[in-house]
């Protein structure tokens, strides 16, 4: 089975902070995304990456940024976090062809002070 | 307007009851999907479908394109059952994106 594992459960940082949030797949699959999850809202796209070094923005990608330097890692970066973006932050990733199975990490609760 | 809308939003049922939990979509799709996620969990993929039907013990996925609607049904439901299901689709010509709707909480109590 595909493993998806995202650093940390929960992290609490302080506003101003810049915070590093990171994404491994072991499945060699080319596509990776990062999500925010808020009650009421559902699953935000906030960047997405379909190889190594490329990267695309999602809906909400004010605030942060993404790397994506080898095709099994995906980072997202909080450059100075605000409490506004307390969320959970769920990594995913797939196959390319638009017929093929999202793997989720088990999500980075996130919360800024 | 969302691409991907589901109802209810909310559900509470009584442990044993059918239940249902509806998805509709206005864009053309390569696929579809029903996802589960638990309280304080991480999200699994239960069902990908284009058409039909497919069954996974007690859960049900079926598709109708041409009205753009699934449906995910669970027979003789279980506390265990719990759970926010959600459904997300891929769009045709964008396969590499993923379009969410907000999902379906479904309480069953004993």
């Amino acid at each position: 089975d595909v493993k998806v594992t995202q650093s940390s459960r929960y992290l609490v940082k302080r506003t101003g902070e810049k915070v590093f949030l990171e994404c491994v797949q072991d499945m060699d699959h080319e596509n990776m995304f990062w999500y925010r999850q808020d009650p009421g809202l559902g699953l935000r796209l906030i960047y997405f990456s379909y190889d190594v070094k490329m990267k695309e923005k999602g809906d909400i990608p004010e605030g942060y940024s993404v790397s994506r330097e080898k095709k099994e890692r995906f980072s997202l970066i909080l450059e100075s976090a605000s409490t506004n973006q307390t969320s959970m932050y769920l990594c995913a990733s797939s196959l390319t062809g638009g017929y093929e199975k999202l793997f989720f990490g088990s999500g980075t609760q996130l919360s800024v002070l | 307007k969302n691409e991907v809308e589901q109802s209810p939003q909310n559900l509470t049922a009584q442990e044993g009851e059918f239940i249902t939990i509806n998805c509709s979509y206005s864009v053309g799709i390569s696929a579809l999907h029903w996802l589960q996620q638990h309280p304080g969990g991480g999200i699994v993929s239960l069902f990908m479908l284009s058409s039909g039907k497919k069954k996974h013990g007690r859960l049900i996925a079926t598709i109708n394109i041409q009205e753009k609607h699934s449906s995910l049904h669970i027979t003789a439901s279980h506390p265990r059952d719990s759970a926010v299901y959600i459904c997300a689709v891929t769009r045709r010509n964008t396969g590499n994106q993923f379009y969410f709707g907000t999902g379906t909480s479904l309480t069953v109590i004993p």
